[in-house]
């Protein structure tokens, strides 16, 4: 099974640590995706690339945040200076845009991040 | 902005009943896409169903129905004949704006199904 992955799993760290995410899509797909999610609520979307571009980054919670594609496969959220509200479950999705038309999105298991 | 409304919190319903869960969104875009998804407790979203703003067409598709009104913005999902294995949290997606890049979720309903 070749699914979106995502790692680590679970990410434990201090307050004013930095960290980083990694997310693999499912191989031909072209769009990628990054959501939190924190205990009760919806998946609320943070950016999305198309390839190599990032089309989407004004949902972005604060400068603290970003995230890279480098050669439009694998993806990188970071969180500079984390903070306790930034501890929730990180999850990314990827699909394949073709012809203009949206494609469904598949989810990996997401990470789990818990500021101490 | 985009808004999903999944006004139902939680519902219980006994095994092998129907039940429907409701999804109501705003939108200022002429051509967007609904999505259902699930959240099972152990944690991973499970996509459901997808329509499209352009095709009213309500389907079946196994246990599983839809009801897309764009009169009245509704996108509501039928599960029949429910199962203990149907518990979960239930999620809807509005995906619109410049190349449907702008994507919404309701704060989703959860869903226990009794034996």
């Amino acid at each position: 099974d070749t699914g979106v992955s995502q790692d680590p799993r679970h990410k434990i760290t201090k307050r004013g640590q930095n960290v980083t995410f990694r997310c693999d899509p499912i191989s031909e797909h072209n769009r990628l995706y990054w959501y939190r999610q924190t205990l009760g609520q919806g998946p609320e979307f943070l950016t999305y690339f198309q390839n190599e571009a990032q089309l989407e980054k004004s949902r972005l919670l604060s400068d603290r945040f970003s995230a890279e594609r480098p050669k439009g496969s694998f993806s990188t959220l970071e969180i500079q200076r984390t903070e306790q509200g930034d501890s929730a479950m990180y999850l990314c999705a990827s699909s394949l845009l073709s012809g203009g038309l949206t494609d469904t999105q598949y989810f990996g298991p997401g990470t789990r991040l818990t500021v101490l | 902005a985009q808004k999903v409304t999944q006004a139902q919190t939680e519902i219980s319903v006994v095994e092998k009943e129907d039940v429907t869960l409701d999804c109501v969104y705003e939108t200022r875009d002429t051509t967007y896409y609904l999505f259902w998804y699930k959240q099972p407790p152990s944690g991973e979203l499970v996509f459901l169903i997808r329509r499209n703003s352009f095709d009213e067409q309500n389907e079946i598709s196994g246990r599983y129905s839809w009801n897309f009104q764009k009169s009245t913005s509704s996108f509501n999902f039928t599960i029949t004949a429910s199962q203990v294995v149907d518990s979960a949290v239930y999620f809807c997606l509005h995906a619109g704006g410049t190349s449907y890049g702008k994507l919404t979720f309701g704060q989703g309903t959860i869903l226990t199904v009794h034996p």
